[in-house]
């Protein structure tokens, strides 16, 4: 089945700083990507969906990059500051199998004021 | 603010006990699934729904739990006999169709 890699696990930023994290996925047919942000005892809020078809998102200081060639989903946080700190986890659906989405394992990401 | 409602939030319980969740999907949405995730950030699939017919579900669910989409009430996750293993936090997520969740804030198992 889809297998997703999901790095660093942790990072710390200064805030102002920009906060990149990458994800791998296995499966080529895999059509959607998502990014969820994780607040400590909450659950997963959803910052952006990307369908295969685009290469590139951008929202409200997030940037999206989608390369499907190498298969790595990546996400960037610019200008971070202290409320962005949280989990933020890369997720996949892959349409096979019987569990449609494949989360990674979630990156910790403190932004130091 | 999630739009998928679960409660409640905090569930502490005996090894042996039942141990029953809720979950109120986003209006309008007749998709549901349930998730654990546990403490090193793993995401169980446990099962998911289409309006009130499972689609799918892992073996553990189809063993252990009992779940259930009814009309007009809130989808419900219940343990028949919660074991140390099954504390976790578990999130429903629902959703128009299958290709995009929205989660609730979850709830969260303790299995004393």
């Amino acid at each position: 089945g889809e297998q997703v890699e999901q790095r660093p696990p942790h990072l710390s930023v200064r805030e102002g700083d920009s906060a990149f994290i990458i994800c791998t996925y296995t499966d080529s047919a895999t059509a959607y990507f998502y990014w969820y942000k994780q607040e400590p005892g909450a659950g997963l809020q959803l910052l952006m969906s990307v369908f295969s078809n685009v290469d590139r998102k951008e929202e409200q200081g997030l940037t999206v990059l989608l390369n499907k060639k190498d298969k790595r989903l990546s996400l960037n946080l610019t200008a971070a500051h202290p409320g962005d700190s949280a989990v933020y986890f890369c997720a996949v659906n892959s349409n096979t199998g019987y569990q449609n989405f494949y989360f990674g394992k979630g990156t910790s990401l403190t932004v130091i004021p | 603010n999630s739009k998928v409602i679960q409660t409640p939030r905090y569930l502490v319980k005996g090894q042996g006990q039942k141990a029953k969740m809720r979950c109120i999907p986003e209006k309008g949405h007749p998709v549901v699934f349930w998730y654990q995730q546990n403490k090193n950030n793993e995401f169980k699939f446990l099962i998911n729904f289409q309006n009130q017919e499972v689609l799918q579900q892992i073996d553990m669910t189809e063993k252990r739990f009992s779940a259930e989409c009814p009309s007009n009430s809130p989808c419900s996750l219940e343990i028949q006999s919660s074991e140390a293993g099954d504390s976790a936090l578990y999130l429903c997520a629902s959703s128009l169709d299958t290709n995009t969740l929205y989660f609730g804030a979850g709830t969260r198992l303790s299995v004393l």
